[in-house]
């Protein structure tokens, strides 16, 4: 079936201008992630969504960063005021939740966000 | 604080030369240790889960052990298409379902 998949592929931006970045999880997982991978570093994370809990926003860095999920499907991730620090790969996964589950987590192919 | 360490940071191989990559780890109790493959330009490739000490999983020319400090991936024979970037993560047994990851190992394996 059909993959995690996300667009843009890639974003060019000027410094302060806003973004917005989509997720199309895997038909019937009901937990998206949002994670980010900045040269030389690893993958870090942002945001989680599972169903209709409230969600994880932990690992979002400030509050220029945000993101919803409508209809518990797509998934739009918004950076406000972009820096050029927020350049990076930014990357969706998915994956079947429910508590108690060991489930897996599949990544789209991600967004690569340049700030100039 | 939940850690994953990678090594070595990157790693050239001969065509059929075996080796083992590391992911030594510090977490508060382990809920499962995912390997991921990247190649350049894409998301990562899921490969294994290991829930418990003692666990293995095999894949083609991959193996993947667990114990209860650190994983290893083994490549046996490894052809130039191993070439990549491999993920070592973990998540944690506290109801947080992120994955906390390591740094990688590039591998790279000459013809």
């Amino acid at each position: 079936g059909a993959g995690v998949s996300q667009s843009p592929s890639n974003k060019v931006t000027e410094k302060g201008k806003d973004v917005e970045l989509r997720c199309d999880p895997i038909s019937g997982h009901t937990a998206l992630y949002w994670y980010r991978q900045s040269l030389g570093q690893g993958l870090e994370f942002l945001i989680y969504f599972q169903g209709n809990s409230a969600p994880d926003k932990s690992g979002l860095p400030s509050d220029r960063f945000s993101a919803e999920r409508t209809g518990g499907s797509v998934s739009t991730l918004t950076i406000q005021r972009t820096q050029q620090e927020d350049s990076a790969v930014y990357l969706c996964a998915s994956s079947t939740g429910g508590a108690g589950v060991r489930d897996t987590q599949y990544f789209g192919p991600g967004t690569r966000l340049t700030v100039l | 604080e939940d850690q994953v360490t990678q090594s070595p940071e990157a790693l050239r191989l001969q065509e059929g030369e075996s080796s083992s990559l590391n992911c030594s780890y510090t977490v508060s109790g382990l809920r499962g240790l995912f390997w991921y493959r990247q190649d350049p330009g894409k998301g990562p490739e899921f490969l294994f889960t290991l829930y418990s000490a003692g666990e293995e999983k095999e894949k083609e020319r991959l193996k993947a052990t667990l114990t209860k400090k650190e994983s290893f991936l083994h490549i046996t024979a490894p052809k130039p298409e191993d070439s990549a970037t491999y993920l070592c993560a973990v998540q944690v047994d506290t109801g947080r379902r992120a994955l906390t990851f390591g740094s990688g190992t590039r591998l790279q394996v000459q013809p």
